[in-house]
C-alpha cells in the first residue's frame, strides 16, 4: 500500500483539461521533490515532470506539475488520444528512507 | 542515446534467487548518475527496489533490503540485481533505469529499459 495516494481514474474529452492529484505527507511530498511518470500501455514508464514542475526535453508543455504543502498535481491541457495512459507520482520519503510511487491514475480519453 | 536492456531468467522457482543484469549502452555507467531497479507486478503499480552508484554506494527499499543485493560492474557497463528467497509475490516486470540523487536522496529516473517479466513458480 503506497503512502502517495492518487485517484484510480480520470477522464476527459479531446481538448479538455484533466488534473490528477497526488496526496502525501510531510515526510515525502512536504519535504522532497515530486516526480511524475507516464506509462503508455505495454511500455516502460517515461519521466514527465521532475523537481515538482520541470519538464524534460521533448515533453510537451501541455503537461504541467505543481506542488502545495503535502499534495501535488499533474495537469494535462488540450487532452489528446495519445495521452491515454497510467500516470504515477513519486517522491523520496524521509520516514521510510525510500523512494515511493503513487498508486497510479489511469487517464481515459473519451 | 542512452539505452538499457534487462536480461536474465524469465522463470524462477520459489525460495530460489532471482538474478537480473542491466546492460547500459550510449553512456558510461561510471559517470555521474545512479542506476536503479524498479518492478511492477502484473496489473499493479510501480515499486522501487534500489539504486547503486558506480562506486558501489547503494540505496535499498527498506521492505526488500534483507533480500536484495545490487552490484555494479563498470568494466562491462552493467549493473545487477539479486533477490533471494522469492515467492509468487515477487512475480513482476522488472525494469532497470538511470537515476539521479538530489540533496542526497533518490531523485528521478530518466532512462528506462523495456522491462523483463519474471515469474516465480514451481
Amino acid at each position: 500500500q503506497s503512502v502517495l495516494t492518487q485517484p484510480p481514474s480520470a477522464s476527459g474529452t479531446p481538448g479538455q483539461r484533466v488534473t490528477i492529484s497526488c496526496s502525501g505527507s510531510t515526510s515525502n511530498i512536504g519535504s522532497n521533490y515530486v516526480y511524475w511518470y507516464q506509462q503508455l500501455p505495454g511500455t516502460a514508464p517515461k519521466l514527465l515532470i521532475y523537481r515538482n514542475n520541470q519538464r524534460p526535453s521533448g515533453v510537451p508543455d501541455r503537461f504541467s506539475g505543481s506542488k502545495s504543502g503535502t499534495s501535488a498535481s499533474l495537469a494535462i491541457s488540450g487532452l489528446r488520444s495519445e495521452d491515454e495512459a497510467d500516470y504515477y507520482c513519486a517522491a523520496w520519503d524521509d520516514s521510510l528512507s525510500g523512494y515511493v510511487f503513487g498508486t497510479g491514475t489511469k487517464v481515459t480519453v473519451l | 542515446q542512452v539505452q538499457l536492456q534487462e536480461s536474465g531468467p524469465g522463470l524462477v522457482k520459489p525460495s530460489e534467487t532471482l538474478s537480473l543484469t542491466c546492460t547500459v549502452s550510449g553512456y558510461s555507467i561510471s559517470s555521474d548518475y545512479y542506476w536503479g531497479w524498479i518492478r511492477q507486478p502484473p496489473g499493479k503499480g510501480l515499486e522501487w527496489i534500489g539504486s547503486i552508484y558506480h562506486s558501489g554506494s547503494t540505496y535499498y527499499n527498506p521492505s526488500l533490503k534483507s533480500r536484495v543485493t545490487i552490484s555494479v560492474d563498470p568494466s562491462k557497463n552493467q549493473f545487477s540485481l539479486k533477490l533471494s528467497s522469492v515467492t509468487a509475490a515477487d512475480t513482476a516486470v522488472y525494469y532497470c533505469a538511470r537515476g539521479t540523487t538530489i540533496f542526497g536522496v533518490v531523485g528521478y529516473f530518466d532512462y528506462w529499459g523495456q522491462g523483463t517479466l519474471v515469474t516465480v513458480s514451481s
